[in-house]
């Protein structure tokens, strides 16, 4: 089964900030990459699919990039609202594991 | 409007067996290509994909719970089970709900439930 790993696991950032977090699979999933944000208490919010596609209502200051097995999510200008958990997950085809996470708080 | 929502027991003792029931509006998991998904979260934890069922009754599962797990779909209700027997204190999670539309590029889930708590204790 593929594994994802992301990097770093936690990071400190200013609002205004941009911000990148990576994502490493074990093997190629070619363009099948999912990016989601989640807050406390909350069910996750899908981002971006597909490596680079972005979800219908998210801000465009989120955008992804990648192929293969190498990966990143970029905040540019950091909101307030952005101060969450940030997941990865490959989806060319079951199994579709997650990586293990990003939290990403305020400096 | 997509809705999804999870229901099941909040306890459950070790070795039982739990059984989840998602309950979805605004699609049919009918439609070609559609896909419902069960991923669960501990405490304080990641999030870990546990199973899928493909509109066509095709079923995948999480290779370290495989030999746990059953999927399984009533079209009729709008609903998708999932069991996990054997049930100990580290499954203790939220169990979450998804759906991936047709004709995605891959299966990304684009609507979530709610999640249910689901703790294992005696």
């Amino acid at each position: 089964d593929i594994q994802m790993t992301q990097s770093p696991s936690s990071l400190s950032a200013s609002v205004g900030d941009r911000v990148t977090i990576t994502c490493r699979a074990s093997q190629t999933s070619g363009r099948y990459l999912n990016w989601y944000q989640q807050k406390p208490g909350k069910a996750p919010k899908l981002l971006i699919y597909a490596a680079s596609s972005l979800q219908t209502g998210v801000p465009s200051r989120f955008s992804g990039s990648g192929s293969g097995t190498d990966f990143t999510l970029t905040i540019t200008s950091l909101q307030p609202e952005d101060f969450a958990t940030y997941y990865c997950q490959q989806s060319f085809s079951p199994p579709t594991p997650f990586g293990q996470g990003t939290r990403l708080d305020i400096k | 409007q997509v809705t999804l929502r999870e229901s099941g027991p909040a306890l459950v003792k070790p070795t039982q067996t739990l059984t989840l029931t998602c309950t979805f509006s605004g699609f049919s998991l009918s439609a070609i290509g559609m896909s419902v998904s069960w991923v669960r979260q501990p405490p304080g934890g990641a999030l870990e994909w546990l199973a899928l069922i493909h509109w066509d009754d095709d079923k995948y599962y999480n290779t370290s719970l495989k030999t746990r797990l059953t999927i399984s779909k009533d079209t009729s209700k709008n609903q998708v089970v999932l069991t996990m027997t054997n049930m100990d204190p580290v499954d203790t999670a939220t169990y979450y709900c998804a759906r991936t539309p047709p004709e995605s590029s891959g299966y990304y889930l684009d609507h979530w439930g709610q999640g249910t708590l689901v703790t294992v204790s005696s």
